[in-house]
C-alpha cells in the first residue's frame, strides 16, 4: 500500500527478552518518527530521523531503547531486556522532509502493539 | 516544557448533537496546533490545524480556533454522526517543527 507500514501489528513477549519493531515509511519520505502510546495516554515522542541519522533522540526513555535507519528508508526500533512497563503501542510516522510537524504533514502507521508479560 | 491538556472521556452523544472537546496548552514560542483523529483500526490522521493566533481550522464539519489569550484550541462540531466515533487528540508542534506533543486523547461515542 501507499501508507506507513508497521510490523508486527501485535507482539507478545516475556520480560527480559529482546524485541524489534519495523517501520516502512511512505516512499520518498526522508523524515521518520517513532512515538509510544501507553494505555489511556497520547503518543509520546521517542526519536526522529532525517535520512539515515537520528536528528533527535531525546525521547528515548533509557539505553534499552535504540533505533536505526541504515539506508534512510526502513527503520527498526530495538528494545533490549524488555520490562512490563514497555507495554504500549509503538507508532511510526513519516513526512516528506524536516519541520513538517509544524504543518501537520506527518503520516502515521497503525502501530505495533507490544505486550510484555 | 510544552504540554497539552484535553477533557477526559469518554464523551457519549446522540446523533446530531453538538460536540465540544476542550483543549488547552502550555508552550514556549508560537506553536502550531492540531487535532488528530484515530478511527477504530486505523492510524492517526490529521483532522485540522491552525498555525497562528486567531486562525480557525476546519474539516469534515469540525472546527477549532487558536485562542492565544486563553491558550485553548477547543474542537467543535454542530451535528455529530455515528461515523464520528473515534479518539480525538489535541496536539502542538515543538519549536523545531519536528516533534508533536499530544494530549491524552478523548474517546467520542455517537449513538444512533
Amino acid at each position: 500500500g501507499a501508507g506507513v507500514s508497521q510490523t508486527p501489528s501485535n507482539k507478545v513477549t516475556e520480560k527480559g527478552k529482546y524485541v524489534e519493531l519495523r517501520c516502512d515509511p511512505i516512499s520518498g519520505h526522508t523524515a521518520l518518527y517513532w512515538y509510544r502510546q501507553s494505555l489511556g495516554q497520547g503518543p509520546e515522542f521517542l526519536i526522529y530521523f532525517q535520512g539515515t541519522g537520528a536528528a533527535d533522540d531525546s525521547g528515548l526513555p533509557n539505553d534499552r531503547f535504540f533505533a536505526v535507519r541504515p539506508e534512510g528508508s526502513v527503520s527498526t526500533l530495538k528494545i533490549q531486556r524488555t520490562e512490563r512497563g514497555d507495554s504500549a503501542v509503538y507508532l511510526c510516522a513519516s513526512s516528506m522532509g524536516p519541520g513538517r510537524a509544524n504543518t501537520g504533514e506527518l503520516f502515521f502507521g497503525e502501530g505495533s502493539r507490544l505486550t510484555v508479560l | 516544557g510544552n504540554s497539552v491538556t484535553q477533557m477526559e472521556g469518554p464523551v457519549t452523544l446522540s446523533e446530531e448533537a453538538f460536540l465540544t472537546i476542550n483543549c488547552t496548552y502550555t508552550a514556549t514560542g508560537y506553536p502550531s496546533l492540531f487535532w488528530y483523529v484515530q478511527y477504530p483500526g486505523e492510524g492517526l490522521q490529521l483532522l485540522l490545524k491552525a498555525t497562528k493566533a486567531d486562525d480557525k481550522g476546519s474539516n469534515k464539519g469540525f472546527e477549532a480556533t487558536y485562542r492565544k489569550e486563553t491558550t485553548s484550541f477547543h474542537l467543535e462540531k454542530g451535528s455529530v454522526q455515528v461515523s464520528d466515533s473515534a479518539v480525538y487528540f489535541c496536539a502542538l508542534s515543538g519549536d523545531s517543527g519536528n516533534k508533536l506533543v499530544f494530549g491524552a486523547g478523548t474517546i467520542l461515542r455517537v449513538k444512533s
